[in-house]
């Protein structure tokens, strides 16, 4: 079946420092791909998402490329703040699912000051 | 202010005791479903709802119960918890044109432990 993989966590960086969490899937076609956000005690908030290939989400900072050819949408930003600490999850979803998403297990983010 | 909003969002229960966990939006949904968020697994759906009285199992439906019969309320019932269902509950909603965009919004979660 579909799947999503992120990289282990908890990801422990210093402020201004880049971030790169990593996500990879396992679909039969071509999905809609998403980052989400949990921050702490919250629900999930959408944070960037890519429809097709080779487009690229970006919101706050963060960005992601919707790579075919290597299945993947790592989550990247150049200098992560501490407001960033959060629980990161990538998904995907298609069209046939309606509004299914299936998720990654999660990444936790930690940002020192 | 727009928002998914659930009740309880913590609760401890013990095993066989039937409870509910509401869930309701104010943004005129047609899609609503549930989640439950367990360590290294991310968040794996129990039950969605396409409209009022439409509901279906999601991949993980053994135990739990929904229905709707409205269209801003969606609540989870566990007619007999076991342990197995302590997890923390996400209630999750969007237009129904949204298919396949992602696009959901979450309410805070609800923390369930049964002892």
């Amino acid at each position: 079946g579909d799947s999503v993989t992120q990289m282990e966590g908890p990801v422990t960086l210093s402020e201004e420092a880049f971030l790169t969490i990593n996500c990879t899937y396992t679909a039969t076609g071509y999905p809609s791909l998403f980052w989400y956000v949990q921050y702490p005690g919250e629900g999930l908030q959408l944070l960037l998402k890519a429809t097709k290939a080779d487009d690229k989400g970006s919101n706050k900072g963060f960005e992601a490329t919707y790579r075919k050819e290597t299945t993947s949408f790592h989550l990247e930003k150049g200098s992560v703040q501490v407001s960033d600490s959060a629980v990161y999850f990538c998904a995907l979803s298609f069209m046939e699912y309606g509004n299914k998403l299936v998720f990654g297990a999660g990444t936790i983010l930690r940002v020192k000051s | 202010e727009a928002q998914v909003t659930q009740n309880p969002r913590y609760l401890i229960t013990v095993t066989g005791k039937k409870l509910t966990v509401t869930c309701s939006q104010n943004m005129n949904h047609e899609y609503m479903s549930w989640y439950r968020q367990d360590p290294g697994l991310g968040l794996r759906q129990i039950y969605y709802s396409m409209n009022v009285e439409v509901t279906d199992k999601g991949d993980v439906p053994e135990g739990y119960k929904v229905s709707r019969k409205e269209k801003r309320n969606f609540p989870l019932i566990l007619e007999s918890p076991s342990p197995n269902q302590t997890s923390l509950y996400f209630c999750a909603s969007s237009f129904r044109s949204g298919a396949g965009t992602g696009e959901l919004f979450f309410g805070e979660g609800s923390r369930l432990t049964v002892l």
